[in-house]
């Protein structure tokens, strides 16, 4: 079945370093491919997205590009701030009905 | 707030109990969505509603799972029997149609069920 796998965490990186999470996917379709933040006491947000192959998705610095080739949709910042502590979850939607599958999330802890 | 609205924040039960967990989604947002999410994985698909009736329920994990949305809005899932195993946060969220290409979808904080 179609599945999701993300690199364990916790990572700790220091302020302004660079961020990169893995996400590799399992797809018997073409799936839409998402990253999910969650802030501590928070709900889960949509941080980005990507519908085909090759699209990037950005939005506050973090960016992904939907690679088919290597079935991955890796997370990326240049510059990590510590307001960016908070668990990724990355996810793939292909019944285009939000029922999505979602990795198990990975923590990121940025220190001052 | 316009946000999704879940209560109880936290729910303590012993097995063997039911439970009722409501979610209330931001106004007109059709489509209602239950997911739970165990510790230290991601959350997993339970039921999906358009409106009234369930769209897709193949995520419930077995009869002791229930949700309703009688009036296309506040959800409530139903657990009968719990078990220790049933243990998780519960997720809801709403999106505006419950199509994926072009939305959002909004999530609520979470139920914290916990069975003793």
């Amino acid at each position: 079945g179609d599945s999701v796998t993300q690199m364990e965490g916790p990572v700790t990186l220091s302020e302004e370093a660079f961020l990169t999470i893995n996400c590799t996917y399992t797809a018997t379709g073409y799936p839409s491919l998402f990253w999910y933040v969650q802030y501590p006491g928070e709900g889960l947000q949509l941080l980005l997205k990507a519908t085909k192959a090759d699209d990037k998705g950005s939005n506050k610095g973090f960016e992904a590009t939907y690679r088919k080739e290597t079935t991955s949709f890796h997370l990326e910042k240049g510059s990590v701030q510590v307001s960016d502590s908070a668990v990724y979850f990355c996810a793939l939607d292909t019944s285009g009905t939000y029922k999505y599958i979602f990795g198990t999330g990975t923590r990121l802890k940025v220190l001052a | 707030g316009a946000g999704v609205s879940q209560t109880p924040s936290n729910k303590v039960t012993e097995k063997g109990k039911y439970v009722e967990l409501r979610c209330d989604p931001i106004s007109g947002h059709t489509a209602l969505y239950w997911y739970r999410q165990s510790l230290g994985q991601g959350p997993e698909f339970l039921i999906y509603f358009q409106g009234t009736g369930a769209a897709d329920d193949s995520g419930l994990p077995n009869d002791r799972f229930f949700a309703v949305r009688p009036e296309g809005s506040v959800s409530t899932l139903k657990i009968q029997r719990t078990e220790r195993g049933d243990s998780a946060v519960y997720l809801c969220a709403s999106s505006l149609r419950g199509t994926s290409g072009n939305g959002e979808l909004f999530f609520g904080e979470g139920s914290r069920l916990t069975v003793l």
